[in-house]
């Protein structure tokens, strides 16, 4: 148990569909992170969160949009995605502080878009 | 713009043999360089980290790596290879910007 929960552990969804993956985390950590992961390829760092305020937004398409009420929780709102979007979607948290911190990760939500 | 390299998609060891996962990196600046390790249907875990100091550096489930600044590289390492080690393997650096980003990942199969 690494503090950092995603739910839900799978979703599949057409593409017109709209849905929601949420994380949470019990850390009391103030940055939180969306990564993607596709196989074979460097994980994709998408949103980060610093103290509620997003701070990077890496030319992440507008179907993918992120939210984050309070430090404990981040959401990523999905909307008319595409087949190319399946892949495991990675929740992570830090103490933001230092340059050495590091990253304490969820299980990820598999997602396949049909 | 900071970045890594795993050279190796999949690396295949015997248990008992020594394992080495290779990392390179790229970054302006002091590096500051990580290993995670994944499980099946598991998120990243963290094993060890370089920030300064002694170049090997030891880490979780007796792993280490060693930092060597004239090549660039940052490569994980174990003694005795486990089948357990079996794993997603990642390499990730962070810079003054504070992103971390990471490599593709290098699957490690140890067989008994």
């Amino acid at each position: 148990e690494t503090g950092v929960t995603q739910t839900p552990r799978h979703l599949v969804m057409g593409m017109t569909n709209k849905k929601s993956l949420k994380c949470e985390q019990h850390l009391g950590h103030n940055a939180m992170y969306w990564y993607k992961q596709s196989a074979k390829k460097p994980l994709e760092l998408m949103f980060v969160y610093n103290f509620k305020e997003q701070t990077e937004n890496n030319s992440v398409p507008s179907r993918f949009s992120p939210e984050c009420p309070n430090s404990s929780h981040l959401f990523l709102h999905l909307h008319t995605l595409q087949p190319e979007d399946s892949a495991l979607y990675l929740c992570a948290s830090s103490q933001v502080g230092g340059l050495h911190e590091k990253l304490f990760f969820g299980s990820g939500t598999q997602l396949s878009v049909l | 713009a900071q970045s890594v390299a795993q050279p190796e998609d999949q690396v295949n060891v015997a248990e008992g043999n020594p394992l080495t996962v290779k990392c390179t990196y790229s970054v302006s600046g002091n590096p500051y360089l990580f290993w995670y390790v994944q499980y099946p249907n598991r998120g990243l875990q963290f094993l060890l980290k370089y920030i300064t100091g002694d170049n090997l550096v030891k880490g979780s489930y007796g792993f280490e790596a060693e930092f060597n600044k004239s090549q660039t590289s940052f490569h994980l390492k174990k003694p005795s290879a486990l089948v357990s080690d079996s794993a997603l393997y990642f390499c990730a650096v962070r810079d003054r910007s504070n992103d971390m980003r990471f490599g593709a990942g290098t699957r490690l199969t140890v067989k008994p």
